[in-house]
């Protein structure tokens, strides 16, 4: 029941964009997104909930295809602060709480 | 807001102690509290759900007798790790969430402490 993401790892420059997507097996009922830094806790970014929903949060916006069972983060004009790993975390069962996350994808962004 | 406190940040004790984490949210009530063990470079992984004034909710293959979890307030959950051997040696990670409302936009995000990172020898 584990997302799967993709890519794995990805390198930017400065200013470049990036997708990253997350793919249940299970239908969806949300997904949150999540970035660690190294050696730090996960730090919230954003909940999708309903089919087709879109978010922003200055240039990190996302996606949620429900038919798809995916959704997708966008990273736009990457700064160096975006460096870290990015997990999505899935709802199957509407619980509303328990998540299963993927195995991250690691983002690095270079001057 | 919606500070969580983890303590403490880095245990380093001999195989066959026992170890107990604390879990607190500083400025919220969370009546629902997550522990997840995460292993170098890899995912999150749920080790159970901690409800307050009830009993924790273990993921499969998850030693409750091993990994003791207490929620005795909207404000505090806490992990014993007990007779700890190197294999228990992780970093572990708790989350909180706030009181669901009801209704299907009743999600809320969890907000994870620092963790703590456990090394046993």
């Amino acid at each position: 029941q584990q997302p799967v993401q993709s890519p794995q790892a990805v390198i930017l420059r400065e200013g470049e964009d990036a997708v990253i997507n997350c793919s249940s097996s299970k239908a969806l009922y949300s997904v949150h997104w999540y970035r660690q830094k190294h050696g730090e806790a996960p730090v919230f970014l954003m909940i999708l909930l309903k089919g087709g929903e879109q978010k922003g949060h200055e240039k990190i916006s996302a996606s949620f295809n429900e038919k798809k069972q995916q959704s997708s983060l966008y990273l736009t004009a990457s700064q160096l602060s975006y460096s870290g790993t990015y997990f999505c975390g899935t709802d199957t069962t509407n619980s509303g709480y328990a998540l299963n996350f993927g195995k991250g994808t690691s983002l690095l962004v270079t001057p | 807001g919606a500070v969580v406190s983890q303590h403490p940040s880095w245990v380093i004790c001999k195989s066959g102690t026992s170890v107990k984490i604390e879990c607190r949210s500083l400025d919220f009530q969370a009546t629902t509290m997550f522990w997840y063990r995460q292993f170098p470079k890899q995912s999150l992984m749920l080790m159970a759900t901690s409800n307050e004034g009830s009993k924790a909710t273990y993921e499969q293959g998850v030693e409750k007798d091993k990994f003791l979890i207490n929620h005795a307030s909207l404000t505090l959950s806490t992990l014993t790790v007990t007779s700890a051997h190197p294999e228990d040696s992780s970093f572990y990670i708790c989350s909180a969430q706030r009181a669901r409302q009801s209704g299907p936009e009743s999600n809320q995000p969890q907000h994870f402490g620092d963790g703590t990172r456990l090394s046993i020898l």
